[in-house]
């Protein structure tokens, strides 16, 4: 069965204080790993996609690594509107349109 | 503006009473996709729709409906309503397959007494 698990749960950073969160997957043949970013009362918003391991995206203070078992997506010298949940996301080669996410890390920044 | 607009955004109802949850995109999107979210469990997937006519269930699809007739609205059915299904419901599009980035509404938090 594919999983998704999310680690730590939360996370609670000094400003400036870089850190990694972890997305640990089993899927059968991955077609792509998505990271997303939520905030209280939204809806979650893109930030990447990978889809092979090796693979690296950035964006500002965040980085998103992929390998065969695992993402990270590495924040570095944080600012408070860094502070957000942020949560991974599988697809599979064999599921065309099926998603499945992670449960979230929940990360606070304080100034 | 590209978004996708649900609606309502609160409903509190109660047990056995069919409501529907409407969605709608503006990008002309192929792919729409419904997730219900509870706390520690993240986000589940209850439907997704390829296109037009066609849908398919996701991991939680029991005691939901969806039906796809035109390319920007992809309604969510509960036709008795029950308490489980409290619950923040998220619909999003893509511009085809699912593994394009997905576009997410603000989400409808229902509440069934």
């Amino acid at each position: 069965e594919d999983q998704v698990t999310q680690s730590p749960e939360a996370l609670r950073l000094q400003e400036g204080e870089s850190s990694s969160l972890n997305c640990s997957y089993t899927v059968s043949g991955l077609r792509g790993l998505f990271w997303y970013r939520q905030d209280p009362g939204k809806g979650p918003e893109f930030l990447f996609t990978l889809y092979s391991a090796g693979e690296e995206k950035e964006k500002e203070r965040l980085k998103a690594t992929l390998t065969k078992k695992e993402s990270f997506l590495h924040i570095t010298a944080p600012k408070p509107e860094d502070s957000a949940t942020y949560l991974c996301a599988v697809q599979a080669a064999d599921s065309w349109g099926k998603l499945q996410f992670g449960a979230g890390t929940q990360v606070v920044v304080t100034p | 503006e590209a978004q996708v607009t649900q609606n309502p955004r609160y409903l509190i109802t109660v047990t056995g009473k069919k409501l529907t949850v409407t969605c709608s995109q503006n990008m002309n999107h192929e792919y729409m996709s419904w997730y219900r979210q509870d706390p520690g469990l993240g986000l589940r997937q209850i439907y997704y729709s390829m296109n037009v006519e066609v849908t398919d269930k996701g991991d939680v699809p029991e005691g939901y409906k969806v039906s796809r007739k035109e390319k920007r609205n992809f309604p969510l059915i509960l036709e008795s309503p029950s308490p489980n299904q409290t619950s923040l419901y998220f619909c999003a599009s893509s511009l085809d397959r699912g593994d394009q980035p997905q576009h997410f509404g603000d989400g409808t938090r229902l509440s069934i007494l």
